[in-house]
């Protein structure tokens, strides 16, 4: 049951250009989205987010656009580092009313920035 | 900055055993969550804890695991009877140290403890 899709498993990108992650969702009741990075042997590191009333965040050289009626999100970087290299993954969240805020995640996009 | 941390790093046990896994959210956190990663595959949600109570919890998370807040600031997760396929990657996390949907939505990770069961 793959409600959160990340179809790239990998890009590779040069330095200084910019890096497009994909992510398409198929619960309409996602109602906030998250992007994470994560190192080997680490946790994820929150990015940036973006609520489901949004369709743009800009975060410094990160920017998320969220379509809701194509239940896509994308996550631009630009310029790329090569330390940005490092698996994103996308995330969404459904509370449905309550007082539980989980999350589900894609199965997550290797990134490589090339110097 | 503050941040989750996890402990051990690392726990090796045999089939059958009781295994408890450790974290300290974030003081000010008020919503706690346990994730695993088998390798190769994608994170997956185990179970929320709200309030000194369990909000929600997956399939996985069956009678053999179970969480509790036994102080004002560990968060852990016990599996009572390993099995092989219980090996990954376990994540805590928690969220909501100030007021509005962005804080208690924005989840932040601990470390991780890498699970073995042999």
């Amino acid at each position: 049951d793959q409600q959160v899709k990340q179809n790239s498993p990998s890009l590779s990108v040069q330095e200084g250009r910019i890096s497009i992650l994909n992510c398409d969702y198929t619960n309409s009741m996602f109602d906030y989205f998250l992007w994470y990075k994560k190192y080997p042997a680490e946790g994820p590191t929150f990015l940036i987010s973006i609520s489901s009333i949004k369709d743009k965040n800009e975060d410094g050289r990160f920017t998320v656009f969220l379509n809701k009626s194509a239940k896509h999100l994308s996550l631009h970087i630009v310029p790329s580092q090569p330390g940005d290299s490092a698996v994103y993954f996308c995330a969404a969240s459904d509370r449905g009313g309550g007082s539980n805020y989980k999350l589900t995640f894609g199965k997550g996009t290797l990134l490589t920035v090339n110097p | 900055e503050p941040e989750v941390t996890q402990t051990p790093s690392h726990q090796v046990t045999q089939m059958g055993q009781e295994v408890i896994l450790r974290c300290v959210p974030i003081s000010n956190h008020l919503y706690f969550y346990w994730y695993r990663q088998i390798l190769g595959q994608k994170v997956e949600f185990l179970v929320s804890f709200y309030n000194n109570e369990i909000s929600e919890k997956s399939e996985i998370f069956d009678d053999q695991f179970s969480v509790e807040r036994p102080d004002g600031s560990n968060f852990t997760l016990k599996i009572r009877s390993t099995k092989l396929e219980d090996s990954a990657m376990y994540f805590c996390a928690s969220s909501g140290g100030a007021i509005g949907e962005k804080a208690k939505n924005i989840q932040y990770f601990g470390a991780g403890t890498r699970l073995s069961v042999l």
